[in-house]
């Protein structure tokens, strides 16, 4: 079965460095989306991607954050200079196209711990 | 502004039991509620969904039942086995954008 992959599993980062999380989107999928959830809270919103461009993003994707498709395959999300509170689980999903939008698929996620 | 609001925060049922999880949410506009299961170090996966045009959707143990004039909708697992043992999220959107999650329900199915 088709996954949503996800480099690296754990990331550790001084703050004040810049970090970037890499996703493999599902081949045929055409939407992708950057969540986090803090330890014990719950999933939050970042942003969402499609036809190589910013769709929809939240408050918390400030200036801080970008994100990319560099080539077919990868999705990445750059955080530019972290912060404590950045320490969380980054989830990419990716959803495919026409009514298969709504349906999006989780990878297993990057811990980001900054120390 | 917490657009969906998730209870309870743990539960516990014994084999065999009746889960259930209740979520509100706040944006009359969304028009999809999935539910997701989250086990430990994996994603969130989606479970089952349903659209407002319907009152109840089933599928196999799991069933969601929706109010839409309460704007609440509930998760129930019949049956519940040890291994459905796992975080469980609901969420609402417009259909095809964010996810908006609730915080989460810890469920735990004791032998």
């Amino acid at each position: 079965e088709p996954e949503v992959t996800q480099t690296p599993s754990h990331q550790v980062t001084q703050m004040g460095q810049e970090v970037i999380l890499r996703c493999v989107p599902i081949s045929n999928h055409l939407y992708f989306y950057w969540y986090r959830q803090i330890l014990g809270q719950k999933v939050e919103f970042l942003v969402s991607f499609y036809n190589n461009e910013i769709s929809e993003k939240s408050e918390i994707f400030d200036d801080q954050f970008s994100v990319e498709r560099p080539d077919g395959s990868n999705f990445t999300l750059k955080i530019r200079s972290t912060k404590l509170e950045d320490s969380a689980m980054y989830f990419c999903a990716s959803s495919g196209p026409g009514i298969a939008k709504n349906i999006q698929y989780f990878g297993a996620g990057t811990r980001l711990s900054v120390l | 502004q917490q657009q969906v609001k998730q209870s309870p925060q743990s539960l516990i049922v014994q084999k065999g039991g009746i889960s259930i999880i209740n979520c509100a949410y706040e944006n009359t506009a969304f028009d999809y509620f999935p539910w997701y299961q989250q086990f430990p170090g994996k994603g969130p996966a989606l479970l089952i969904a349903i659209r407002p045009d319907v009152s109840e959707k089933k599928e196999g143990r799991f069933t969601i039942s929706f109010n839409k004039s309460a704007k609440q909708f509930s998760l129930h697992i019949m049956d519940s086995q040890p291994g459905d043992s796992a975080t469980y999220f609901c969420a609402a959107s417009l259909l095809g954008y964010a996810l908006n999650f609730g915080k989460g329900t810890s469920l735990l199915v004791t032998p």
